[in-house]
C-alpha cells in the first residue's frame, strides 16, 4: 500500500463545477499536510496547508480526518486556470519526510 | 516569497557521461536541500538530503556514488549523474526550506528535465 494514496483522475468538470479530491495516508505519526499544486513540466507549488479545523482559502477549501487519515481539498466555481495535477503531501516529522501523493489532474474546461 | 533555482532546465546527453545540474537559492540561506526524481505521472521521489558542508543522505535505493551531491555553500547545491544511463531520464528537482522554519513548505527549483540517448 502507498504512503499518500489518491485517485489519479483525470478529473475533467466544466467552469464553474465543485470538484473535490480525497487523499488517504498510511502513517498515523503524520503530524503535518498541504496541497500542492504542479502545473504539467513545472515544479509543484504551495496552494495551502491544511489544518484539523478545516481552512478556506477564497475557493479553496481543505480538511483534515485524523480519525480515517485523509485530507481533502475542495474547489468552488471552478476556473480555466485550476487545470492542473494536486498534489497531497504529508509530513511525519521534518521536511525530509514528507511524502507526496501521485496527484490527480485537473482539467476544467470552458 | 523564497526563490529557488535549478539550472539547466532541460538537458540532452549520452549514455555514459555525467551531467551536472544546479540548485540555488537566491533570496535565502538554505543549510538543508532535497533533490527528487519524478517520472511521468508518478509522485517526486527523496533521492537525498544534501545538507551545507556535511555528506548528503541518500534514500534507500539511491546509489550515492551515481548521483553526486555536494552542498559547498548555504546557497548551492549540486547534483551529478554519472555515467548517465537512458533509465536515468526523468525530471530532477530541487527544493529548500528556510533556516529555521519547520512549516513543511518547500520552495522548489524549476526542475530539470534530463534526456539520456
Amino acid at each position: 500500500r502507498k504512503e499518500v494514496e489518491q485517485d489519479p483522475g483525470p478529473f475533467n468538470v466544466p467552469e464553474g463545477a465543485t470538484v473535490a479530491f480525497n487523499c488517504t495516508y498510511s502513517n498515523s505519526a503524520s503530524q503535518s499536510f498541504f496541497w500542492y499544486r504542479q502545473d504539467c513540466r513545472k515544479e509543484p507549488k504551495l496552494l495551502m496547508s491544511v489544518y484539523s479545523s478545516g481552512n478556506e482559502d477564497g475557493r479553496f477549501t481543505a480538511q483534515l480526518n485524523r480519525a480515517s487519515q485523509y485530507i481533502s481539498l475542495l474547489i468552488r466555481d471552478s476556473k480555466l486556470s485550476d487545470s492542473a495535477t494536486y498534489l497531497c503531501v504529508v509530513m511525519a516529522g521534518s521536511a525530509r519526510q514528507l511524502t507526496f501523493g501521485s496527484g490527480t489532474q485537473l482539467t476544467v474546461l470552458p | 516569497g523564497a526563490v529557488v533555482s535549478q539550472h539547466p532546465s532541460r538537458v540532452i546527453c549520452k549514455s555514459g557521461t555525467s551531467v551536472k545540474i544546479e540548485c540555488r537559492s537566491l533570496d535565502f540561506q538554505a543549510t538543508t536541500m532535497f533533490w527528487y526524481r519524478q517520472f511521468p505521472k508518478q509522485s517526486l521521489m527523496l533521492m537525498a538530503t544534501s545538507n551545507e558542508g556535511s555528506k548528503a543522505t541518500y534514500e534507500q535505493g539511491v546509489e550515492k556514488d551515481k548521483f553526486l551531491i555536494n552542498h559547498a555553500s548555504l546557497t548551492l547545491s549540486t547534483l551529478t549523474v554519472t555515467s548517465a544511463h537512458p533509465e536515468d531520464s526523468s525530471f530532477y528537482i530541487c527544493s529548500a526550506t528556510i533556516a529555521g522554519a519547520n512549516t513543511g513548505e518547500l520552495f522548489f527549483g524549476e526542475g530539470s528535465r534530463l534526456t539520456v540517448l
